[in-house]
């Protein structure tokens, strides 16, 4: 398909292993975001890829988490010695301009990797 | 105090009349405002998008603004059992981030 593709689409591990989350975006898209959510939550943002540099990662809620977007398409989402608290489904997303400033608010989302740490 | 507000419903709709969801925010410097639906399980998906004070009308969907108050409606017209999902809205803020509430679940009885 053309969508946004993230695998894994479910993952259960244990408290303070690691996890890598992968996310394929729309073919031309040079903005890549990554966002959490929780059970009864909006989308939380995490950190947002123009090409293959962070342009602002003040999402990410401390230093286990980490992503990257070496080639400037897939991107993966890295979180250290994980913990029960973050259980969530990741959702990426991407958009194929940033608007003024670096962002738009028209996002195109894969279905999400539901992460379950035990 | 969350950027986006919106009542976590559920908001019960009989089939064919018209749902009103509303949303406020915080950050007086967002522009851009955006309405997303997303189904149990699914991700998100953007129906609507309104940048200036108004009505904007997209079939059965009809998005409102008011800056000075600080306010967003989506209004959908004819309600379908395929319109229950939840529905977001989003604001890009002052530093550009597009932020979400936290939704409206809506229900559509035949």
């Amino acid at each position: 398909g053309a969508g946004v593709s993230q695998t894994p689409s479910n993952k259960v591990t244990e408290k303070g292993k690691y996890v890598e989350l992968r996310c394929d975006p729309i073919s031309g898209h040079t903005a890549l975001y990554w966002y959490r959510q929780s059970l009864g939550q909006g989308p939380e943002f995490l950190i947002y890829f123009q090409g293959t540099g962070a342009a602002d990662d003040s999402g990410l809620p401390n230093d286990r988490f980490f992503a990257v977007r070496p080639e400037g398409s897939v991107s993966t989402l890295k979180i250290q010695r994980t913990e029960r608290g973050d259980s969530a489904v990741y959702l990426c997303a991407s958009s194929p301009t940033a608007g003024p400033g670096g962002y738009t608010g028209e996002l195109f989302f894969g279905e999400g990797s539901r992460l379950t740490v035990l | 105090q969350k950027e986006v507000e919106q009542n976590s419903g559920p908001l019960s709709v009989p089939e064919g009349a018209i749902a009103s969801l509303n949303c406020t925010y915080s950050d007086r410097g967002s522009q851009s405002f955006f309405w997303y639906r997303q189904y149990s399980g699914k991700s998100p998906e953007l129906i609507m998008s309104i940048y200036s004070n108004g009505d904007k009308e997209d079939g059965r969907f009809t998005a409102q603004l008011n800056k000075a108050s600080q306010y967003v409606s989506l209004l959908i017209r004819d309600s379908q059992p395929s319109d229950s999902a939840t529905y977001l809205c989003a604001a890009i803020d002052s530093w550009g981030k597009l932020q979400f509430g936290a939704g409206t679940q809506v229900v559509v009885t035949p």
